[in-house]
């Protein structure tokens, strides 16, 4: 298995509150990825990075702001929790980008009342 | 409007019977690949597959790409519970760094 990490692997916040979640790699994968998963949605794109301080907007990116100052730590921050942003957030590795496997953490069951 | 379509969105059968799930797009992807989620886990690569109608096998799963690179389809012989899943299509576009997912098709193999 590839070495990923999330953390945490699950919390309840409030509405209004800041969160941030953590991936971490130990692959020295060029590409991450930050994901959320919703019923009837599959995966969307948040964020993703395709190398340290480069990184790029996804196809649900509002509210959300990512950060990449090391290879292996890849962070993603909801500004302001809102109910919508409830949802299982999973992080990816890939070694070139599309087209090559992704590998995928265990996931993040974020709860936002 | 979702990209990548999966059909059915759900599935149940029995043990040994056969099965195909279906991905389809208005659009051409430069490769598509197949996931398998069990609950509670991240999604795993099955396949990927690149050239307009190749066909790749794994093991009891055979895998087909569309000979416009538009459309895939996933085939399982004899199911079995283990095979009890969600299966997520995803493709990658042309100068694309990223893929878009399908909203998968959750199947259930009873025994």
């Amino acid at each position: 298995d590839a070495g990923i990490t999330q953390s945490p692997r699950h919390k309840v916040t409030e509405t209004g509150t800041p969160v941030t979640l953590r991936c971490h790699q130990t692959e020295n994968h060029r590409y991450m990825y930050w994901y959320r998963q919703d019923p009837g949605h599959g995966l969307r794109l948040i964020h993703y990075s395709y190398g340290v301080k480069d990184t790029d907007k996804g196809e649900v990116s509002d509210g959300y702001s990512v950060s990449r100052s090391k290879t292996e730590d890849f962070l993603l921050t909801l500004e302001s929790a809102t109910s919508s942003q409830t949802s299982v957030y999973f992080c990816a590795i890939s070694f070139t980008g599309a087209g090559e496997t992704q590998y995928f953490g265990p996931g993040t069951r974020l709860l936002v009342l | 409007t979702q990209l990548l379509e999966q059909s059915p969105q759900f599935l149940s059968i029995q043990e040994g019977e056969n099965l195909t799930v279906y991905c389809n797009s208005s659009s051409v992807f430069s490769s598509l690949q197949w996931y398998r989620q069990e609950p509670g886990e991240g999604p795993v690569l099955l396949v990927t597959v690149v050239t307009g109608g190749e066909v790749k096998k794994l093991k009891r799963l055979t895998f087909q790409f569309g000979d416009a690179r538009k459309d895939s389809s996933l085939h399982i012989t004899a199911a079995q519970p283990g095979d009890t899943g969600l299966y997520l299509c995803a493709g990658a576009r042309a100068g694309g760094q990223n893929f878009v997912f399908g909203p998968g098709t959750r199947l259930s193999v009873l025994p």
